[in-house]
């Protein structure tokens, strides 16, 4: 089975730094496009990122381009988030994501918590 | 930018049909997918590409599209079902997209 386990949340102040990562197994982590979704407390979903099979291409979500980068280590099968800049809107619990068919996101880790505080 | 509408809520009895709708503009030409996520967990896909259900998931759900609108439905809805459920949909090129504000399914 799918296995996507999130790493590295907590409390950070404003302006600070933090990254996140995802470990992956159970599938050929090389293969596949993925992403990073967050969740304000109490709020809906909100895409934040995707990265291409290789590393060579990034999508960003408006609210957090120039911050927050994607990156990954297929050797490893790991899935990265380094934010910076970090705001109290980015509060939140972020799931990474496997994507399937350049679309949709068919596997979700169980998620980890960042709160920015001042 | 694009958006996607959904009710903030739908409450059906057990055994009802509950249908919940999304609302975008570029339904016509972009799928639809519809997410699952219930209280303290991560969020599980229960339609993906419009109408298809992955392995795993109740024939109860089903979805379909028509012009700007996507709906999902949950025939004979059970206490179980009890979940936020969330639109998606990707913007154009593909590996990036928008999620519905979600709909709060309450069966009771």
């Amino acid at each position: 089975e799918v296995q996507l386990v999130e790493s590295g949340g907590g409390v950070v102040q404003t302006g600070g730094s933090r990254r996140l990562s995802c470990e992956a197994s159970e599938f050929t982590f090389g293969n596949y496009w993925m992403t990073w979704v967050r969740q304000a407390p109490g709020k809906g979903l909100e895409w934040v990122a995707s990265i291409k099979e290789d590393g060579s291409e990034q999508k960003y979500v408006g609210s957090v381009r120039g911050r927050f980068t994607i990156s990954r280590d297929n050797a490893k099968n790991s899935l990265y988030l380094q934010m910076d800049s970090l705001r109290a809107e980015d509060t939140g619990v972020y799931y990474c994501a496997r994507v399937k068919a350049a679309a949709h996101m068919d596997y979700w880790g169980q998620g980890a918590l960042v709160t920015v505080s001042s | 930018s694009y958006e996607l509408t959904q009710p903030p809520s739908v409450s059906v009895s057990p055994g009802q049909t509950a249908r919940i709708t999304c609302s975008g503009d570029e339904f016509p030409t972009k799928l639809a997918y519809w997410y699952q996520q219930k209280s303290g967990q991560a969020p599980v896909l229960v339609i993906y590409e419009d109408y298809k259900r992955p392995s795993g998931i109740p024939e109860r759900f089903s979805a379909s599209t028509s012009g700007t609108m996507a709906t999902l439905t949950v025939s004979g809805a059970q206490v179980d079902d009890e979940a936020d459920y969330y639109c998606y949909s990707t913007k154009s090129g593909g590996n990036e997209g928008v999620f519905g504000g979600g709909t709060k399914l309450t069966v009771l």
